[in-house]
């Protein structure tokens, strides 16, 4: 079946400017999981949701980083007045509940802040 | 802090041989690790996982072992293989679902 997929797999835009980087989880998956991965390091959790509702937004950076998932479905990860230590690849993952270990990964939204 | 360490940044080992990395993790109330494996331009593909309840898992042509008295964690690979060749982290799970991972390690397969 469909993994994660994720989208736009590239974003390139200027400092101050804002983004949304879109997550669709696998079909039936309630839990979803937003990391931010820096170059040449491992992913760093920002949020989960366990359906529509942040369970943990504990890793968020700061107030310009915001996610969404209306639905319980699809989720955006929103940056507003992007700076350029705003660039790494955003990965989503989603599981089947809060109860299941396993995270399955997308392939990630690379975003370069010039 | 919350970290999830490796000893070594680099591995490169020849084919067919077998591999070992290593993961220092600082949680102690930790239930759940996990090894990731990630290529170039793709998310972590999960290999195999443990629960702290075990000491050792098999997989096909992995192992984890985990050391609680130390807080070690190693995946070894049997019989390398070319498609081994990614970076390999670890992670630990804190609280109910926050996955903590740790630098990575880059594993080369030799010809």
């Amino acid at each position: 079946g469909a993994g994660v997929s994720q989208t736009p797999s590239n974003k390139v835009t200027e400092k101050g400017k804002y983004v949304e980087l879109r997550c669709d989880p696998i079909s039936g998956h309630t839990a979803l999981y937003w990391y931010r991965q820096s170059l040449g390091q491992g992913p760093e959790f920002l949020i989960y949701f366990q359906g529509t509702g942040a369970a943990d937004d504990s890793g968020l950076p700061n107030d310009r980083f915001f996610a969404v998932r209306p639905e319980g479905s699809v989720s955006t990860l929103k940056i507003q007045r992007t700076e350029r230590g705003d660039s790494a690849v955003y990965l989503c993952a989603s599981s089947f509940d809060e109860g299941a270990y396993e995270q399955f990964f997308g392939p990630g939204t690379r975003l370069t802040v010039l | 802090g919350e970290s999830v360490g490796l000893h070594l940044p680099t591995l490169s080992v020849q084919e067919g041989d077998n591999s070992i990395i290593n993961c220092a993790y600082s949680n102690s109330a930790s239930d759940y690790f996990i090894w990731y494996k990630q290529e170039s331009g793709k998310g972590p593909q999960f290999i195999i996982d443990i629960r702290s309840n075990m000491d050792k898992r098999q997989g096909q042509r992995v192992t984890v072992l985990l050391n609680k008295t130390v807080k070690h964690l190693s995946l070894q690979i049997a019989a390398t293989q070319p498609g081994d060749s990614a970076v390999y982290f670890c992670a630990e799970k804190w609280g109910a679902q926050k996955l903590v991972f740790g630098q990575g390690t880059r594993l080369t397969i030799n010809p």
